[in-house]
């Protein structure tokens, strides 16, 4: 069975500090796809990166970056220099694809509050 | 253009009601999806349709029954319900193509109250 930790039930920093969200996961799959959402007060799940376990190139997206180990299971979030508008809950999920559809195991959630 | 609707954004019925959730995307997605999420939890999957067919039912009790009039539009009826059914109910959408795994776009979700 698959599964998504995150740990970090909930982070608070002050603005400008640097956060990283954790996030292990579990699966017997060799090919599988990690992806992580943020879901702010209004509710709405906003994509924010997709990544398949053939491609361990670490990414940066402006204050963004993620850092993918698949030795250790874990694709890491980080934000740089965090804002107030960083305050949501983020979610790390893990898909295994199946023939029709595909069905996303989601961890329970970070949230990260961002003090002024 | 990354844009799932769903209508209405509130929604408060009482137990003997019959209601609907509708979903809307225009991306070309054949795929579409319907989640209950609770407060402080992670979303759950509930229904499934891929090419306009029923391909997922995680057990989801028959007071909720889903509908998928044609590719773009996804609908959610519910009747009876009870007070735990309460919940944030998102839709989403995908590409569906054959042999990958494709994310998910979600909509803003519509909170369900049931008195």
């Amino acid at each position: 069975a698959q599964k998504v930790t995150q740990a970090q039930t909930e982070i608070s920093v002050v603005e400008k500090e640097d956060v990283t969200l954790d996030c292990v996961y579990e699966t017997r799959d060799t090919t599988y796809y990690l992806f992580w959402y943020k879901q702010p007060p209004s509710g709405e799940l906003v994509f924010l990166i997709r990544r398949n376990s053939f491609d361990e190139q670490n990414e940066i997206s402006g204050r963004y970056s993620w850092n993918f180990q698949k030795s250790t299971s874990s694709f890491n979030f980080t934000i740089t220099a965090s804002q107030v508008v960083d305050s949501a809950v983020y979610f790390c999920a893990l898909s295994e694809a199946w023939s029709s559809g595909d069905k996303l195991t989601f961890g329970t959630g970070t949230r990260l509050a961002v003090r002024p | 253009d990354t844009e799932v609707t769903q209508t209405p954004k509130h929604l408060v019925m009482g137990m003997t009601n019959k209601k609907s959730l509708k979903c809307e995307q225009h991306m070309g997605h054949r795929a579409m999806y319907w989640y209950k999420q609770k407060a402080k939890k992670p979303p759950e999957l509930m229904f499934v349709y891929s090419y306009e067919k029923l391909s997922i039912n995680e057990s989801v009790p028959s007071r909720f029954s889903p509908e998928c009039p044609n590719s773009s539009l996804l609908n959610l009826h519910l009747h009876a319900l009870q007070p735990e059914d309460s919940a944030l109910y998102l839709c989403a959408s995908s590409q569906e193509e054959r042999g990958g795994t494709d994310t998910q776009y979600f909509g803003p979700g519509t909170r369900l109250t049931v008195l």
